[in-house]
């Protein structure tokens, strides 16, 4: 059981770059999420997603793009990279049957915009 | 105002001793779910233990327990006899509502800032 795939694990990108985070899980989970990781600073959401078709922002969407189109894959999309979006990527997905079903997450994608 | 508040940036303990991570939080929903979350320095995301608001005894999880102080509003973790494994950021999350509803979050976990545990030999 693969869980959460995420790719690439690492890239560096040039300002102005775009770039496509991939994000599949093969749990049949309803909701996923991506979140970026700062230094000090915890977990903030970009981006979640409660079903194929369905997308909402979350805390820091600002230069971040999603699509769901079908319950397995939940990609992120970078437009126009900038320093500011130097970070960790996790997806994650979890399936809410009751409130507490955990989250299941990828392995992370640590991005460099220079 | 954060919903996840975790004061200590860093702890160190003495291997084979019990330490204590503080994890406030706030919310007015009755409803809400406190999970406690481990990540070494390998990178991955590890969930550790689960706390439901109407659960009426402290979650425990092996080694780990959830000292769950409902009217002060604090989750905090206890790692009892500590290993060096135990080196790694420790994450409180919670997630609020019972009900899925699209506007607002609700039912979305939010995370604190983390604490940096390392544990001496």
């Amino acid at each position: 059981n693969a869980g959460v795939t995420q790719t690439p694990k690492f890239r560096i990108l040039k300002i102005g770059q775009s770039m496509t985070l991939q994000c599949t899980q093969d749990m049949n989970h309803n909701y996923m999420y991506w979140y970026r990781q700062d230094p000090g600073m915890g977990l903030k959401l970009i981006y979640y997603s409660v079903g194929a078709g369905i997308t909402d922002k979350g805390e820091v969407p600002n230069g971040y793009n999603v699509s769901r189109s079908t319950t397995e894959d939940f990609p992120l999309r970078l437009e126009l990279a900038a320093p500011s979006q130097t970070s960790v990527y996790f997806c994650a997905s979890s399936y809410l049957r009751e409130a507490n079903e955990k989250l299941f997450f990828g392995s992370g994608t640590q991005l460099s915009v220079l | 105002a954060q919903k996840i508040t975790q004061t200590q940036p860093g702890m160190f303990v003495q291997e084979k001793e019990a330490v204590t991570l503080d994890c406030t939080y706030d919310t007015s929903d009755p409803s809400y779910g406190l999970f406690w979350y481990k990540q070494p320095s390998s990178g991955e995301m590890i969930f550790l233990i689960y706390q439901g608001s109407y659960d009426q005894q402290n979650a425990t999880e092996g080694r780990y327990s959830l000292n769950f102080q409902k009217a002060r509003k604090s989750a905090n973790l206890v790692i009892s006899a500590s290993q060096l494994g135990d080196s790694a950021m420790y994450f409180c999350a919670m997630r609020e509502g019972r009900r899925f509803t699209r506007e607002g979050g609700s039912y979305i976990p939010t995370f604190g800032r983390g604490t940096s545990l390392i544990v001496h030999p």
